[in-house]
């Protein structure tokens, strides 16, 4: 079976640094993707990774090992807003994605 | 702005009475999903359309249908809920299928009396 695999919740405090781990077992891999939900509203896309290392953009940056089946975004200088639900999706052979159920994130001040 | 837009944005039905929920999209992607997402789950994908191509997931109830006039629009028909269809249903659309990035409307909140 195909299976997204990420912590149920996770607490960081303002301006900190927090990394949210995700690891996939699929048919196939065409991609993963991130996206920040916040409650009640519809997933918003944070990254994409198809190659192996990391890619930066601004305060968040995602991580990619294929051969591990791993994959983590990070947030840096964590603000109250980042306060979400993060989740990781994996595209399979058939270009379908598989989603995680989502890593709940609480922000204090 | 381009975007994904859904009506409404909450919905109330009574147990077993029909309900159709609307997505249009000024982005003019050719794939268009619908997705059933409970509270602190993953979205779990309904159906979806690649154009007129209609695309039904093994396990997505008779209960559901869907219908896609045309490019712009897609709705989801619920023939008779029931409580457990209790969701949020979110649209979301693609310019192809393949590593391309879905952009979500923002949701149906579904309420079964």
């Amino acid at each position: 079976g195909q299976n997204i695999d990420q912590p149920t919740e996770m607490t960081a405090t303002e301006g900190a640094i927090v990394q949210i781990n995700c690891t996939y077992q699929t048919s196939g891999f065409n991609g993963l993707f991130w996206y920040q939900q916040h409650a009640g509203e519809a997933p918003t896309f944070l990254s994409y990774n198809v190659l192996d290392g990391l890619e930066e953009k601004g305060r968040f940056s995602s991580f990619l090992s294929r051969s591990k089946g791993y994959s983590y975004l990070l947030l840096k200088e964590l603000q109250m807003k980042d306060s979400a639900s993060y989740l990781c999706a994996v595209l399979d052979s058939n270009y379908q994605l598989i989603w995680g159920a989502g890593t709940k994130l609480i922000i204090k001040p | 702005d381009a975007m994904v837009i859904q009506n409404p944005r909450y919905q109330v039905t009574q147990f077993g009475k029909p309900v159709t929920l609307s997505c249009s999209q000024t982005l003019n992607h050719n794939v268009m999903y619908w997705y059933q997402q409970k509270s602190s789950q993953a979205p779990k994908l309904l159906f979806h359309y690649y154009d007129k191509d209609f695309n039904n997931e093994a396990d997505t109830p008779d209960n559901f249908q869907s219908r896609r006039p045309n490019t712009s629009f897609c709705f989801l028909d619920i023939r008779s809920p029931g409580l457990g269809d209790a969701a949020m249903y979110l649209c979301a659309t693609s310019s192809a299928r393949g590593p391309n990035e879905q952009f979500f409307g923002p949701g149906t909140r579904l309420t079964v009396l």
